[in-house]
C-alpha cells in the first residue's frame, strides 16, 4: 500500500529536549514537505526537499531542521523544541518536481510543556 | 502577494444542498489550482485541481469553477452528504517556485442530516 509513515503520532516533551519525529515513504518519491497545521493559519510550510541531499526552507523554518539523507526519509528535528511549536505536523510527498498530488501521513500531534 | 484567501472559514448546510467554498488569489503565476480534503484525525488528500486553461472541472458532485480574470476559484458540492463534513483547503502553485503550494486557512464544513 502506498503511504507517508509518520512517528510518533502523538508526544508529548518538555521545553529544551530534543526530539525527531521520523517520516518515510515507499512510492519513490522525490519530493517531500513538513507542514505544521494550527487552528485559523491552515498549513504551513516548514521544510521541504526536492531530491535526496537538497532541502530548503519554508515559510516557518525556524526551531527546525531536516535532512535527506536517503530518498524514502525525511526527518523533521527539533533541536530545542519550545512550547510554540505545539502543533500538528503533517509530512507529504510528491513524485516529481512539476506540480502534482501530495500525499501527506496522518500526522504527528507534539505538545510541548 | 503569494497569500490565497479562503472564506468562508466555516460553513453549514443542509443535507441535499449546494456547498460553495470561494479562494482568491494575486500571483497571476500561479498556474495549479488543487483542492484538498482533510478528515478529523487524518493527513489531507487531494479531491480535485484545475489548470487556468479551462474555466471548469467537474468530478462526481464535485466542482471547481476558475475565473481567471477575477483571480479566483470556487469549489463547488451538489448534492452534499454528512460524508461531505471535512475541512477543505485550496491551494495555488507556480512553476517559478517548484511548485511549492500556498495554502488558504481552511473551511470547515458541516453538513446537517
Amino acid at each position: 500500500e502506498a503511504q507517508v509513515t509518520q512517528n510518533p503520532r502523538y508526544l508529548i516533551t518538555v521545553t529544551g529536549k530534543k526530539l525527531t519525529v521520523t517520516c518515510s515513504q515507499n512510492m519513490n518519491h522525490e519530493y517531500m514537505s513538513w507542514y505544521r497545521q494550527d487552528p485559523g493559519l491552515g498549513l504551513r510550510q516548514i521544510y521541504y526537499s526536492m531530491n535526496v541531499e537538497v532541502t530548503d526552507k519554508g515559510d516557518v523554518p525556524e526551531g527546525y531542521k531536516v535532512s535527506r539523507k536517503e530518498k524514502r526519509n525525511f526527518p523533521l528535528i527539533l533541536e530545542s523544541p519550545s512550547p510554540n511549536q505545539t502543533s500538528l505536523y503533517f509530512c507529504a510527498s510528491r513524485a516529481g518536481q512539476a506540480a502534482g498530488e501530495l500525499f501527506f501521513g496522518e500526522g504527528s500531534r507534539l505538545t510541548v510543556l | 502577494q503569494q497569500q490565497v484567501k479562503q472564506s468562508p472559514q466555516s460553513l453549514i448546510v443542509q443535507k441535499g444542498g449546494i456547498s460553495i467554498i470561494n479562494c482568491a488569489y494575486e500571483n497571476t503565476a500561479f498556474d495549479y489550482f488543487p483542492w484538498y480534503q482533510q478528515f478529523p484525525g487524518k493527513g489531507p488528500a487531494l479531491l480535485i485541481a484545475i489548470r487556468p486553461d479551462v474555466s471548469e472541472k467537474k468530478e462526481g458532485r464535485f466542482t471547481i469553477s476558475f475565473n481567471k480574470s477575477a483571480k479566483q476559484f470556487s469549489l463547488h458540492i451538489m448534492d452534499s452528504q454528512p460524508g461531505d463534513s471535512a475541512t477543505y483547503f485550496c491551494a495555488a502553485s507556480a512553476g517559478d517556485s517548484n511548485y511549492q503550494l500556498i495554502w488558504g486557512a481552511g473551511t470547515k464544513l458541516i453538513i446537517k442530516p
